[in-house]
């Protein structure tokens, strides 16, 4: 059975702080990928990850940053939280060839006072 | 622009009756189809797939329809059940790398 664990359920962080948001994976899988979900705009990828220390933008990577120091972490950075990242931050991962599903973690719900 | 509609934000059913949600697509060169079912506060779990190369594919209640032609892919639930009461994404995958295009999701609500 594929697990992905995220570090937090709920995290609450002031604007400006920087907040590290963690992510395992014990499949031994290669792709890892980090989303935001709101309401009414679906998931939207922020960033991926074929292989450790490969990384590629996705849709909206503004704002973040990631590491993959190890094949099983995928660890999303806010470097300045701001109120507009108060999202469902979910993280999945995927073997590497195409045509596989993704399997995502619980999700880190993140508040931004 | 959107590669990935789900033109129903919602939709409600009766219990036992059926469900079905739709999703449309753009771009023709998608050749692997997802849906995926998420409870509030948790991560979306897969569902169901089908290839390019099927029209149809079915899971216990589930089944997936692809008209490549009219690049329209549905989900058909019967009967529907209280527990299916959630938001159901549909997911392209384009054969690159791993990535998928989610919709924005449909929520379902089965009513007793």
């Amino acid at each position: 059975d594929v697990k992905v664990t995220q570090s937090s359920r709920y995290l609450v962080k002031r604007t400006g702080e920087k907040v590290f948001l963690e992510c395992v994976q014990d499949m031994d899988h290669e792709n890892m990928f980090w989303y935001r979900q709101d309401p009414g705009l679906g998931l939207r990828l922020i960033y991926f990850s074929y292989d450790v220390k490969m990384k590629e933008k996705g849709d909206i990577p503004e704002g973040y940053s990631v590491s993959r120091e190890k094949k099983e972490r995928f660890s999303l950075i806010l470097e300045s939280a701001s109120t507009n990242q108060t999202s469902m931050y979910l993280c999945a991962s995927s073997l590497g060839q195409s045509y596989n599903e993704q399997f995502f973690g619980p999700g880190t719900r993140l508040t931004v006072l | 622009d959107q590669q990935v509609k789900q033109n129903s934000p919602s939709l409600s059913v009766q219990e036992g009756r059926i469900s079905i949600l739709n999703c449309d697509y753009t771009n023709s060169m998608f050749d692997y189809f997802l849906w995926y079912k998420k409870y509030p506060a948790e991560g979306p779990t897969f569902l169901i797939s089908i290839s390019s190369i099927k029209d149809k594919n079915e899971d216990g209640r589930f089944t997936v329809f692809l008209n490549k032609s009219a690049k329209h892919l549905s989900l058909h639930i019967v009967p529907s059940q209280p527990g299916d009461s959630a938001v159901y994404f549909c997911a392209l995958d384009g054969g690159s790398q791993g990535n998928l295009i989610f919709g924005k999701g449909t929520k379902l609500s089965v009513k007793p």
